[in-house]
């Protein structure tokens, strides 16, 4: 069974912060997807890895494959980055979610 | 490209009634996801369908729930005899290759009164 663990569950920082949200996945999962889910919100696929490193303007997305490790930095994060930060598995029978991370960024 | 259009975004219903939830796929992608997300916990896989197939419904109740995905329009997910607990969020997302590129709707607000 394919499991994804996400940390922190909750996070609240002050603009401007670096933020790291951190994923651990188990086998059987070949590629990792980050998601972003605003309140009310639908939801929007912001990268997905199968190795090393991606970068989309303030988002950096990494991945340990040996580690089966992710993890999101936000640089110089604005509240306009507060929504639910969702890690998902991706396998042979489709995605497997973490839990998401609740992002707050405070002016 | 108009992306995953589901509709509609919010759906009242009465315990009883059936709930019906229409996902069409962005062009060119002929697989289709279906996840729900309960109040308070993170998103499940429910089925996923290619075009005329279910592939995989391990996550569908065995019971009132159904899914499909017919040769022409969108593919629908079908609630018989709604109860309070099928109070969800229900996401589609759609890709052009299996377990590739996913992209998602903006979801259906299920509220069963």
């Amino acid at each position: 069974k394919n499991e994804v663990e996400q940390s922190p569950q909750n996070l609240t920082a002050q603009e401007g912060e670096f933020i790291t949200i951190n994923c651990s996945y188990s086998v059987g999962i070949s590629a990792l997807h980050w998601l972003q889910q605003h309140p009310g919100g639908g939801i929007v696929s912001l990268f997905m890895l199968s190795s090393g490193k991606k970068k989309h303007g303030r988002l950096i997305a990494t991945i340990n494959i040996q580690e089966k490790h992710s993890s999101l930095h936000i640089t110089a994060s604005h509240p306009r980055d507060s929504a639910v930060y969702i890690c998902a598995g991706g396998g042979a029978d489709g995605l497997t979610f973490g839990k998401g991370t609740h992002l707050i960024i405070q002016p | 490209n108009a992306g995953v259009m589901q509709n509609p975004r919010h759906l009242v219903r009465r315990r009883g009634q059936e709930a019906r939830l229409r996902c069409s796929p962005m062009k060119g992608h002929s697989h289709v996801y279906w996840y729900r997300q309960l109040p308070e916990e993170g998103l499940k896989f429910m089925v996923y369908l290619q075009k005329e197939n279910i592939i995989d419904e391990s996550g569908m109740p065995k019971e009132r729930f159904s899914a499909e995905f017919p040769k022409e329009g969108p593919s629908i997910l079908r609630i018989q005899q709604v109860v309070r607990g099928d109070s969800a969020a229900y996401f589609c997302a759609s890709s052009p290759r299996q377990a590739e590129g996913y992209t998602f709707g903006s979801g259906t607000r299920l509220t069963v009164v």
